[in-house]
């Protein structure tokens, strides 16, 4: 998968539960992100973390929260203050800031 | 987030033909302006990227204007083929409010479809 990894492909939340969607890079990259795309519109930033132990909120941060306890590893929690969570996730990864990003191949998330 | 306008929605040309999608921006922070094509059901991809020092850039079929002055970047694809047909969207790059700290902010989006 290009050096980084989402999982699951498709995930199904029930109503009231919190899900977390994992994102694993080896590329070395300090830099990552969590991006929302619905249909029709661009790419959406949730929070994104340029190092280790430390991240910050994006456009969207409501109904979400994340951690980077390690450098390759960025998992995303997508909890059930969030209402309206069906979406395609993507997480990205970059060397640092102002390089282009290397996407993972997304995760779905329905609500049902 | 700063809005990253993009134009057109759609974009439907004739094989051969050239294919161009512009966008504007509003903060004059912005240094960096990737582009990415995302096919369906699939990742977005880094096609082409310029930064702000730089004018205008090409690859192959594939080239990127800046005019920072008037605050805009086009992508420009020459000689399209049906494989070109994807949804195609630009970004910038600038210094968040809150923290000073940079990330990309995209624009909708433009679908790219090459008739043969």
């Amino acid at each position: 998968d290009g050096g980084i990894t989402q999982s699951p492909k498709y995930l199904f939340r029930k109503e009231g539960q919190n899900v977390t969607l994992s994102c694993e890079q080896n590329l070395n990259h300090d830099a990552m992100y969590w991006y929302r795309q619905d249909p029709g519109q661009g790419l959406r930033l949730i929070y994104y973390s340029q190092i280790v132990n430390d991240f910050q909120k994006g456009d969207i941060a409501e109904g979400y929260s994340v951690s980077r306890e390690k450098k390759e590893s960025f998992p995303l929690t997508v909890t059930s203050a969030q209402k309206n969570p069906t979406a395609f996730y993507l997480c990205a990864s970059s060397p640092g800031v102002d390089y282009g990003y290397t996407f993972g191949s997304g995760t779905r998330l329905t609500v049902v | 987030g700063e809005n990253v306008e993009q134009h057109p929605s759609t974009l439907s040309v004739q094989e051969g033909d050239s294919a161009v999608i512009k966008c504007t921006y509003s903060d004059s922070a912005s240094n960096y302006f990737p582009w990415y094509k995302q096919e369906l059901g699939k990742r977005p991809q880094l096609i082409i990227d310029i930064r702000s020092n730089v004018g205008e850039k090409k690859d192959q079929r594939i080239a990127v204007t800046l005019n920072k002055t008037a605050k805009h970047f086009s992508l420009h694809i020459t000689e399209t083929q049906p494989e070109d047909s994807a949804v195609y969207f630009c970004a910038t790059s600038k210094p968040r409010r809150d923290t000073g700290r940079r990330a990309l902010t995209f624009g909708s989006g433009t679908r790219l479809q090459v008739q043969p």
